[in-house]
């Protein structure tokens, strides 16, 4: 299985706070993304990193913010939690050698809980 | 990207071929054809992926159509713990589009005893 470790892995916080969630890879892969996943809708691209300091928005993205400052570590911040932002977040990975139809790799996921 | 159509849902016995078809009648020249599945409520994992020619691994083996209109996903053994949603997607390997694998419903696949 990939290196990917996800933390937290379930966190319940309240309306307004921020939250900031950890994804960490030791695959030294350059690529790396945030998906929420919801009952009705699958996994939606959130952000995703195509190297360090270099980011790029997904389809479903405000709310959101990103920062990868080495290789290994991409975290994905919510500013100001919102019930809507309750959900499943999956980070993936994926390497470039080869081409870039490398396949992603996914972590465990963190379950987030906004009441 | 491809749109990919999947039957909802599908039921095989242990330890028979498991056959999950996909149709990608859009697919362009340089898309793939990525195979993932979700067990429960873990990450989805990747199986297998493809451009024009079959594909096998340790997992599975991926038949692709001449035409590449379709493929189908093949689990020659199924066991209980292959139990899950699996997911059939059409992706452009070039250009920026790094980041975007869309994923639709899947297929729900239950092995039973």
């Amino acid at each position: 299985d990939a290196g990917i470790t996800q933390s937290p892995r379930h966190k319940v916080t309240e309306t307004g706070t921020p939250v900031t969630l950890r994804c960490h890879q030791t695959e030294n892969h350059r690529y790396m993304y945030w998906y929420r996943q919801d009952p009705g809708h699958g996994l939606r691209l959130i952000h995703y990193s195509y190297g360090v300091k270099d980011t790029d928005k997904g389809e479903v993205s405000d709310g959101y913010s990103v920062s990868r400052s080495k290789t290994e570590d991409f975290l994905l911040t919510l500013e100001s939690a919102t019930s809507s932002q309750t959900s499943v977040y999956f980070c993936a990975i994926s390497g470039s050698g080869g081409g870039s139809n490398q396949p992603q790799h996914f972590g465990d996921g963190t379950r987030l809980s906004i009441l | 990207d491809a749109k990919t159509t999947q039957p909802p849902s599908m039921d095989c016995a242990e330890g028979r071929a498991a056959n999950l078809p996909c149709n990608h009648s859009t697919i362009s020249g340089n898309e793939y054809v990525y195979w993932y599945r979700q067990i429960h409520s873990q990450g989805p994992q990747y199986i297998i992926h493809g451009l024009k020619n079959n594909e096998t691994n340790e997992m599975a083996s991926l038949i692709i159509t001449e035409d590449r209109k379709s493929s189908t996903l093949i689990l020659p053994h199924a066991t209980l713990r292959d139990t899950a949603v699996y997911y059939c997607i059409g992706r452009n390997a070039g250009g920026t589009s790094y980041g975007k694998l869309t994923f639709g419903q899947g297929t729900i696949l239950t092995v039973h005893p």
